[in-house]
């Protein structure tokens, strides 16, 4: 249990699909994150989110959409995307994401198929 | 702008031998260091992490020092398990900018018994 939990799983959606990814944290922490893992590519971070106020958004494209309701919920609502944005989508929580020196904490993360 | 670099993988290794996995930075200021595990069909997991220059972070036999001189924090263990067997990355933290980890490309670690 890492106190970090993403749901669904594993998701296959079409590419004119709506879906959203979900992300909660029991950890008290004030930022959350999302991450973008691709097979043979480094994570790339996407969004930070520091007290419910998005602070980076990595140049990520708007058929990705985050939503932070509070500081526990994250969510990745995604609509039209394409073949290359399958990857494994990661959330994390930290206490404060200005403390450079405070550890991040994962979820399993959610398996993305676009077909 | 700052980046990590790791060993290219995979790598293999019998048990019980010495692992090194190299990983080099470049930052600006003082970031913190970091190593994460992921296992398979998991998320990552911090397994260690160094702070300022000089320091080491140790945990489950595995140690790394931060290196300033050097820009490294080389992931090393010395007896290797199959269970160890895992992806390990490595990270930096840069402070004062957003926290946000920079994570190297990962270096996949196989044990065989």
């Amino acid at each position: 249990e890492t106190g970090v939990t993403q749901t669904p799983r594993h998701l296959v959606m079409g590419m004119t699909n709506k879906k959203s990814l979900k992300c909660e944290q029991h950890l008290g922490h004030n930022a959350m994150y999302w991450y973008k893992q691709s097979a043979k590519k480094p994570l790339e971070l996407m969004f930070v989110y520091n007290f419910k106020e998005q602070t980076e958004n990595n140049s990520v494209p708007s058929r990705f959409s985050p939503e932070c309701p509070n500081s526990s919920h994250l969510f990745l609502h995604l609509h039209t995307l394409q073949p290359e944005d399958s990857a494994l989508y990661l959330c994390a929580s930290s206490q404060d994401s200005r403390q450079g020196n405070t550890e991040a904490f994962f979820g399993q993360g959610t398996r993305l198929t676009v077909v | 702008g700052n980046s990590v670099t790791q060993m290219e993988g995979p790598v293999t290794l019998s048990e019980e031998a010495f692992l090194t996995i190299n990983c080099t930075y470049t930052a600006t200021g003082y970031p913190s260091l970091f190593w994460y595990v992921q296992y398979p069909g998991e998320g990552l997991q911090l397994l260690l992490k160094a702070t300022k220059a000089d320091d080491k972070g140790s945990n489950k036999g595995f140690e790394a020092t931060y290196r300033k001189e050097t820009t490294s924090f080389h992931l090393e263990k010395g007896s290797v398990q199959v269970s160890d067997s895992a992806v390990y990355f490595c990270a930096l933290s840069d402070r004062g900018n957003t926290g946000k980890l920079i994570f190297g490309q990962g270096t996949t670690l196989q044990v065989k018994p």
